[in-house]
Formats: C-alpha cells, structure tokens, sequence
C-alpha cells in the first residue's frame, strides 16, 4: 500500500531552535515536495525533490532514497515559521497516473 | 501575474444544492487539479486535468463533477450537496505532474447544512 507518514504530528519549539521533521514513505517515489500551510489556510510550495539535498535560505530538504525517508529542517527557528508542514509524493507506481499522496501534515509552532 | 485564484472563499449550502467552485490560473500550466482537505487527514485528490479537453478523476471523485475547456479554467461542480462534502477545497496547477513546483489556491471553505 501506498503511504505516506509525518513525524511528528505537532511540535512546539522555542525561538532560534533546529527544527527537524519527518516524512517516510512505504514504497519508490519518483518524486517528493515539501508544502507548508499557513494558518489561515494558503498552501506554499517548497521544495521538490528527487534526491539529494535542497536548501532555500533557512530551509533545507534531505532525502534518502534507500531508507526511503525525508526530512525537512529549519535553522534558527522563528514565530513566523509557526504553520504547518506538508510532504507529498510521487509514486513510482502511479507512473502515468498523475498523483500525488500527501501526508497529515506537522504543525510546527515557535514560541518567542 | 496572479497566479492560481480560487473563489468563493467561504460558501454555506444546504443538502442538495448545487455549486461551482472556480479556479483559474494565469502561468499557462497544463495540470491543474482539486482536492479536498479534512481533519486528521491529508489532502485527497478528487479530480485533476492534463490539458485542456482532458480530466480524469481522483481518489475521491464522487458527488463531483469537472470540465477543462480552456488551459487557464477548471472549474469544480458539486452536483446535489450533501454534509459529507463539507471540507476544505484547493485547486492547484503546475507546469507537469512531478517535476515542477506546485501552485495553490487560497482555499475555498464549504459547509453544508
């Protein structure tokens, strides 16, 4: 079966901390995006990644294609990154049936 | 450039009547697609288009309906509202499937009573 699972679920942090979140997936991706939602509800994209490392200023995305795994990290944290945290990917098994499976999603909130 | 506009925002219906959400986007993407969001669980894809003239339906396409008759339009219809559909909706696009960065809209909050 085709999953995608987050961990964890909700995470409260303290401004400035190293936020790490999770995203494993059961079977081969061609393809993993990382979104993040803002609490009033508006979806931004990201990251899309097929392998390797991406970093957009305090942002960084890894993923393991063997361990089938990802993780999304975010350097000195602040309250505006409070949202939350979407992975979403492609199965290579839905080659030519164009979906995407998406997690439940992190709520991250950073305390000031 | 507008991006991916989607209305109305919020919506009350009652049971059995009928809606179209609307979305349309202005960066020429070929794939478009709705899904809806739920508590607890993670977005579903009801129905999505690779192309004007062309839809296929998602992990939950029942009760709705869609139709693509130009690149930068894809409208969502709710045949006969039931309490079930009520849920948050998101139209998104992109340039292809996979490979690209995905647009959302804003959300289209729909309850029905």
């Amino acid at each position: 079966k085709n999953e995608v699972e987050q961990s964890p679920q909700n995470l409260t942090a303290q401004e400035g901390e190293f936020i790490t979140i999770n995203c494993s997936y059961s079977v081969g991706i061609s393809a993993l995006h990382w979104l993040q939602q803002h609490p009033g509800g508006g979806i931004v994209s990201l990251f899309m990644l097929s392998s390797g490392k991406k970093k957009h200023g305090r942002l960084i995305a890894t993923i393991n294609i063997q361990e089938k795994h990802s993780s999304l990290h975010i350097t000195a944290s602040h309250p505006r990154d409070s949202a939350v945290y979407i992975c979403a990917v492609r199965f290579i098994s839905n080659f030519g049936n164009e979906k995407l499976t998406f997690g439940t999603g992190t709520r991250l909130t950073i305390i000031p | 450039n507008a991006g991916v506009t989607q209305t109305p925002k919020f919506q009350v219906l009652k049971t059995g009547q009928s809606m179209t959400l609307q979305c349309a986007q202005d960066m020429n993407h070929e794939y478009m697609s709705w899904y809806r969001q739920d508590p607890g669980m993670g977005l579903r894809l009801i129905h999505y288009s690779v192309g004007a003239g062309i839809t296929d339906q998602g992990e939950v396409p029942n009760g709705y309906n869609v139709s693509r008759s130009t690149t930068e339009d894809f409208p969502l219809r709710l045949l006969s509202a039931a309490p079930s559909q009520t849920s948050v909706y998101f139209c998104a696009s992109s340039y292809s499937p996979v490979g690209n960065t995905i647009y959302f809209g804003e959300g289209s909050w729909l309850t029905v009573v």
